[in-house]
């Protein structure tokens, strides 16, 4: 079973601020991914990833395989970014289920 | 476009009451989850299906669980008899298997059982 570890568990930033969240996993893996949920609770994919960089708008995440490593960056940073960010693993060959994270609790002050 | 789609939103019952929980995923998609979030654990996987055909049931927790998919179009997820420990918000997503395609969520089933 894949273990997928986090950091950090929480951040509080200033708006504007570089962010970036750590994603490591212990066993190879056919897609990562990164969801977002809001205090409403809705969960959303970002990013789904099996190799190299991806960039949405201020939001870039990158993946490295041969570390089992995967960071998510924020670019200047907006209070609207506060939410919950979870790391997700595929372990199987094809859609198998998701292996989660704990998440990063991500608050941007004004 | 219709998105996946969870009922009830909000469930309170009682210990022991039977529940089940719904959902409609995204037309045409050949694969549907079924998650449980806790604070505790976080989120994990219960069960998923791939052309209504149960492929990976590991997460059930016990015997009082049980899913279902009896068409493309509709899911259940039934607990009996619910205990306590069963709070929890259910999510429900779906995708498509062969177009390497991410996973959609449901806004999620929040149950509480007193």
């Amino acid at each position: 079973k894949n273990e997928v570890e986090q950091s950090p568990q929480n951040l509080t930033a200033q708006e504007g601020e570089f962010i970036t969240i750590n994603c490591s996993y212990s066993v190879g893996i056919s897609a990562l991914h990164w969801l977002q949920q809001h205090p409403g609770g809705g969960i959303v994919s970002l990013f789904m990833l099996s190799s190299g960089k991806k960039k949405h708008g201020r939001l870039i995440a990158t993946i490295n395989i041969q570390e089992k490593h995967s960071s998510l960056h924020i670019t200047a940073s907006h209070p609207r970014d506060s939410a919950v960010y979870i790391c997700a693993v595929n372990s199987g060959g094809g859609a198998d289920g998701l292996t989660f994270g704990k998440g990063t609790h991500l608050i941007i002050q004004p | 476009d219709a998105g996946v789609i969870q009922s009830p939103r909000h469930e309170v019952t009682e210990m022991g009451q039977e529940v089940t929980l719904r959902c409609k995923p995204i037309s045409g998609h050949d694969y549907l989850f079924w998650y449980r979030q806790t604070m505790m654990r976080g989120l994990e996987l219960l069960i998923y299906f791939n052309n209504n055909v149960p492929i990976d049931d590991s997460g059930m927790p016990e015997d009082r669980f049980s899913a279902k998919m009896p068409n493309a179009s509709f899911s259940t997820l039934k607990i009996q008899p619910s205990e306590p420990r069963d709070s929890a918000v259910y999510f429900c997503a779906s995708t498509v298997g062969h177009l390497n395609q991410p996973q959609h969520f449901g806004d999620g089933t929040r149950l509480s059982i007193l």
